[in-house]
Formats: structure tokens, sequence, C-alpha cells
């Protein structure tokens, strides 16, 4: 298993700026992923994050309203760019581990004003 | 594309009732399907993950089965509890580490 802690828990943020998550775990992994999660709706995967390699992004995400980092095996960084009200989510990362099971962290809720 | 539906969206059932949860999905050629619970602005707590070559997983009152070549999985929760409430997704694994989804049923469980 693994244990994945986010920073922030919350925040509340004003229209245009940006904000970074962070995602921690306890364990060294080779894949992280960011999800969202908007309102009443389930998750939607934006990009998978390997370490030492660009992120791949799902259709409809983009590197520069979400950029990622992963500068090791045990971290990485979202930023929700630019925001607007229709980016107010929970954003979530999740790791693979052993090949198929993924493992969530306690989300991030966003909330664009 | 992998579309992953659960049925019911919703469901209110007294405390000690047995209860199944549904979730199909239209592609058969998948890894693996997970089952997570979601609290109220929480994240996602593992709950069973069925590898594709296994039929059912069992795990205390919980037990999941599932059938890929009808696209479907179950999740059974046996003699209910208030603290079952939540939100239930499944989640089927189309490509390496890929998760694709469902959209969720929303349990209550009445004391």
């Amino acid at each position: 298993s693994a244990v994945i802690s986010q920073k922030p828990s919350r925040d509340i943020c004003q229209r245009g700026t940006s904000l970074t998550i962070q995602c921690q775990v306890d364990s060294q992994v080779t894949m992280m992923f960011w999800y969202r999660q908007q309102p009443g709706q389930s998750l939607t995967l934006i990009a998978t994050a390997n370490q030492g390699s660009e992120a791949t992004y799902e259709s409809g995400f983009v590197i520069d309203k979400f950029p990622i980092s992963r500068p090791n095996l045990t971290f990485s960084t979202l930023t929700v760019s630019n925001m607007s009200p229709e980016d107010s989510s929970i954003y979530l990362c999740s790791v693979g581990v052993g090949g198929n099971e993924q493992y969530f962290g306690p989300g991030t809720r966003l909330t664009v004003t | 594309k992998q579309e992953v539906t659960q049925i019911p969206a919703a469901l209110s059932v007294p405390e000690g009732e047995n209860l199944v949860l549904n979730c199909s999905f239209t592609d058969s050629a998948i890894y693996n399907l997970q089952w997570f619970r979601q609290d109220p602005g929480k994240g996602l707590t593992s709950l069973l993950l069925i590898q594709s070559s296994q039929r059912e997983q069992t795990s205390g009152r919980l037990n999941a089965s599932l059938d890929k070549s009808s696209g479907r999985s179950t999740l059974y929760i046996a003699a209910s509890q208030p603290g079952d409430s939540a939100t239930y997704l499944c989640a089927v694994q189309s490509g390496t580490y890929k998760y694709i989804f469902g959209t969720g049923t929303r349990l209550k469980v009445l004391a």
C-alpha cells in the first residue's frame, strides 16, 4: 500500500490567480496521477506524471493550464493556472502500486471566486 | 472508448439490509477493476481490487464479483451499517495504470 498526503487540503482563490498543489508519497513510486472531480461528478484523469519525463495529458487538458512537476519518486506538484470558477473542483493525486492497485490522496478542495 | 456506468445512482436502505451495487463497462478488455469508497469532501479509499483473471474478491462484509464477458461487476454489502454511508465508485483499468471511473452510487444507510 501507499500513504499519500496533499497540501493544501482546501483553498479559496481569486479568478486569474494560480495555485500549486503538492502530493507526497511515503514510498518511491514510478507513476503518479492527477485527477479532477468536479462538483457532483466522478473522477477524470488530468495527466500521468512519471519521474524524469514530461507528464502525459489526457484529452481536454493542456500543460499551459495544468503544469506538473515530478522531481523525484515520492513527490509531485500540479498547478492550476489562470483560474476561473469552472476550475472549482477537488483535485486528487494517486499512485499505482504493484502494477495494478491505485491509492489516492485525501484531495484538495479548490474554490475559485 | 471505455465507458463505466453505475446503477443505482443513489440508494437509501435501513440498517441491517444486504445490498448490491452494480457497475457496467462497455469494453471487456480490462486489466482489472477496483471498487472505492468516498466520504463527502474526502479522497478515495480502496475497498477491493479484482484482477481480470479473477471472478470475485472478499473483504469482511464486502464481496465484489467480476464478469468480464458481460461487462459487469457487483459489490455486495452484507448487513449494512450507518457507517457504510458514502459514495461507492468502481473503476476499470483499460491501459497501463489508466483507470476510467464510474458515475458512483450514493449510499445512505438509515439507523
